[in-house]
């Protein structure tokens, strides 16, 4: 089992839809989670963090982490042409190491 | 404010070259910094990480090796590059082992 699993997509939605990408991950010890947006050929960059259970909201992006379930999403509400990327979810463990998963390829199609 | 450089963007080498990569952190001190790989349309595969000067831990045994002389200095080397060593490689700094912050990356083709 991986560390951390996502759904490799393509995950293509029209413009205007809500997109959402999940997450599962395996180390219940875990205490960070992350979402990176990669476009192709470019280094990750952050969008959202979360540290504690329940939903966390910043502009469209909405995390959401559910620890007795070990699952944490993200959603993107009002999905535009430029969402269009690779979306990376990464767990940190308490000594700070990321583990990150293979990612989810989301299309917003116009 | 923090910047992370890594250079050189793109790279060609030939099979059983030498290899470093060198990645430098600007406005923090004693960051965690960490080397990753990722093969096209994969994931990021972490290669090293430290959390201190000359503290490098390693995660997949293979053709590579880190270094930190510096405290926001960390280098990717090999004394031998195999075809497999291909990948987009990326170097990060993370606040005490949160949010990581990622290098332009570099793209080496090894022929």
């Amino acid at each position: 089992q991986k560390e951390v699993e996502q759904n490799s997509g393509p995950l293509s939605v029209p413009e205007g839809a809500i997109a959402s990408l999940n997450c599962t991950y395996s180390d219940r010890g875990s205490q960070s989670f992350f979402w990176y947006r990669q476009y192709s050929g470019k280094s990750p960059e952050l969008i959202m963090f979360i540290y504690s259970n329940g939903d966390k909201e910043d502009g469209r992006f909405t995390a959401q982490l559910n620890k007795a379930s070990q699952y944490v999403s993200l959603l993107i509400r009002d999905s535009q042409p430029s969402d269009s990327a690779t979306y990376l979810c990464a767990v940190n463990s308490n000594a700070g190491k990321s583990t990150f998963g293979d990612g989810t390829t989301l299309t917003v199609k116009p | 404010s923090q910047t992370i450089h890594q250079w050189p963007a793109t790279l060609v080498q030939p099979v059983g070259s030498p290899l470093s990569l060198e990645c430098t952190v600007e406005g923090t001190s004693n960051p965690n910094l960490y080397w990753y790989r990722q093969a096209a349309g994969r994931g990021l595969q972490l290669l090293f990480y430290s959390v201190g000067i000359g503290q490098i831990s390693s995660e997949v045994p293979q053709n590579l090796s880190a270094s930190r002389p510096q405290d926001r200095q960390f280098i990717l080397s090999s004394k031998k590059l195999l075809l497999s060593d291909s990948g987009f490689y990326l170097c990060a700094w993370s606040d005490r082992g949160r949010r990581a912050f990622f290098g332009q990356g570099t793209r080496l083709t090894v022929v």
